[in-house]
């Protein structure tokens, strides 16, 4: 049972266009959510992250929103530069249990193309 | 500042064989924990150190075991490898609970033959 999913394993963007990166959960005790950005050989670096009591949250190219009625939120890179492509992962916790455990999907490989 | 550093980056072992991989963060972090990453799957976390001197289990502990030795170190031992343990390793660090930025080592390549 999937509780993050991440449903496009790949994603090809024109560099300097947008890249929209997209994650769904099951979960309704998730409240807190995280992106992770991963080259290869590397391990995963902290991109992003946003609280359930907010709907956005900016840091510089990249925002993250939260749709909750939906359960989805997406990343989104503007504009898109070729250092950019990576394995991106999101991430969700539950901040009542503890939040010691994230539960992660399983990424979406993106490209930017020059 | 080294982060989070993980020994050894590759490993091959027999199936039967035991090893330890270690994990050091110079991060006064509270919280350690291990992780493992397969092919087309997210991370998903084997145990987890809420701070010195506990451990719990995550979604992933079967053949596994960890120590927490001090602060600093967060060890995780396989005492009879599997084939079915193949996999990348990574480590990480957050102050506290993990709703706040995890820092991750660089990931150990085991593969178990």
């Amino acid at each position: 049972d999937q509780q993050v999913k991440q449903n496009s394993p790949s994603l090809s963007v024109q560099e300097g266009r947008i890249s929209i990166l997209n994650c769904d959960y099951t979960n309704s005790m998730f409240d807190y959510f995280l992106w992770y950005k991963k080259y290869p050989a590397e391990g995963p670096t902290f991109l992003i992250s946003i609280s359930s009591i907010k709907d956005k949250n900016e840091d510089g190219r990249f925002t993250v929103f939260l749709n909750k009625s939906a359960k989805h939120l997406s990343l989104h890179i503007v504009p898109s530069q070729p250092g950019d492509s990576a394995v991106y992962f999101c991430a969700a916790s539950n901040s009542g249990a503890g939040s010691y455990q994230l539960t992660f999907g399983k990424g979406t490989k993106l490209s930017v193309i020059p | 500042n080294a982060g989070v550093t993980q020994t050894p980056k590759f490993q091959v072992l027999k199936t039967g064989q035991s090893m330890t991989l270690q994990c050091a963060q110079d991060m006064n972090h509270n919280s350690m924990y291990w992780y493992r990453q397969d092919p087309g799957m997210g991370l998903r976390l084997i145990y987890y150190s809420a701070s010195e001197g506990t451990t719990d289990k995550g979604e992933v502990p079967n053949g596994y075991n960890v120590s927490r030795l001090n602060k600093r170190e967060f060890s995780l031992r396989l005492e009879s490898a599997a084939p079915s343990q193949t996999s990348v390793y990574f480590c990480a660090s957050t102050p506290g609970p993990q709703n706040t930025e995890a820092f991750f080592g660089q990931g150990t390549r085991l593969t178990v033959v």
